[in-house]
């Protein structure tokens, strides 16, 4: 079974302050990654996607990916109270067709 | 900038009944999904669909479910005989020309079976 985890949270931060979102998954040989912001019920906004290991910074995010660990984390510089929402991690696992596999997510919560 | 547009968005029906939800996917995309997200769950990934056929569908596709392109722009999904445990957020998404790649979501339509 290929499994995307993340942390439910809530992580609460200070405004102005970085926030960071961590997410690992089950198959190493996964290539597409990607962070969607959700607000209470909205439908899921595509924030960032990345492919390589490393480094992929738009904005105020920056993804991070570490293929040998798994591992795929979302940072949000200079956080505003609008930040406030659920962050899903999905993952196209190799074999997978296109399909995307999503994590539960984690609450986000900026304080002012 | 274009995006996907979902209608109804809410949708309330009794239960054993059909229901058809609508999806008018990015102009020039390829792919297009359906997931849905029962309250408070994961988002799921329902059926994935390129060049008018399923290319992958997932357990809970079952025979209940269907997918259409009955056009050049709409895409649906119909549930012949609906259950209780179908009320969710369904969610359609699209992606480009190369299929992997990114999704792009609309904003849902909110499915109440009573």
């Amino acid at each position: 079974q290929k499994e995307v985890e993340q942390n439910s949270g809530p992580l609460s931060v200070p405004e102005g302050a970085i926030a960071s979102l961590n997410c690992t998954y089950s198959d190493r040989g996964s290539q597409s990654f990607f962070w969607y912001r959700q607000y209470s019920g909205k439908s899921p906004e595509l924030i960032m996607s990345i492919y390589s290991n490393g480094d992929k910074e738009d904005g105020r995010f920056t993804a991070q990916l570490n293929k040998a660990s798994q591992y795929v984390s979302l940072l949000i510089r200079d956080s505003q109270p609008s930040d406030s929402a659920t962050y899903l991690c999905a993952v196209e696992f190799t074999g997978g067709g296109n399909k995307l596999t999503f994590g539960t997510g984690t609450q986000l919560k900026v304080e002012l | 900038e274009p995006e996907v547009t979902q209608t109804p968005s809410h949708q309330v029906t009794q239960m054993g009944q059909e229901v058809i939800l609508r999806c008018v996917p990015i102009s020039n995309h390829l792919y297009f999904y359906w997931y849905r997200q029962i309250l408070g769950q994961k988002v799921e990934f329902l059926v994935s669909f390129y060049n008018n056929e399923i290319s992958e569908k997932s357990e809970i596709f079952d025979d209940q479910f269907s997918v259409e392109r009955p056009d050049g722009s709409n895409f649906t999904l119909k549930i012949r005989s609906t259950k209780l445990e179908d009320s969710a957020m369904y969610f359609c998404a699209s992606s480009g020309p190369t299929g992997s790649g990114e999704q792009f979501f609309g904003p849902g339509t909110r499915l109440t079976v009573l």
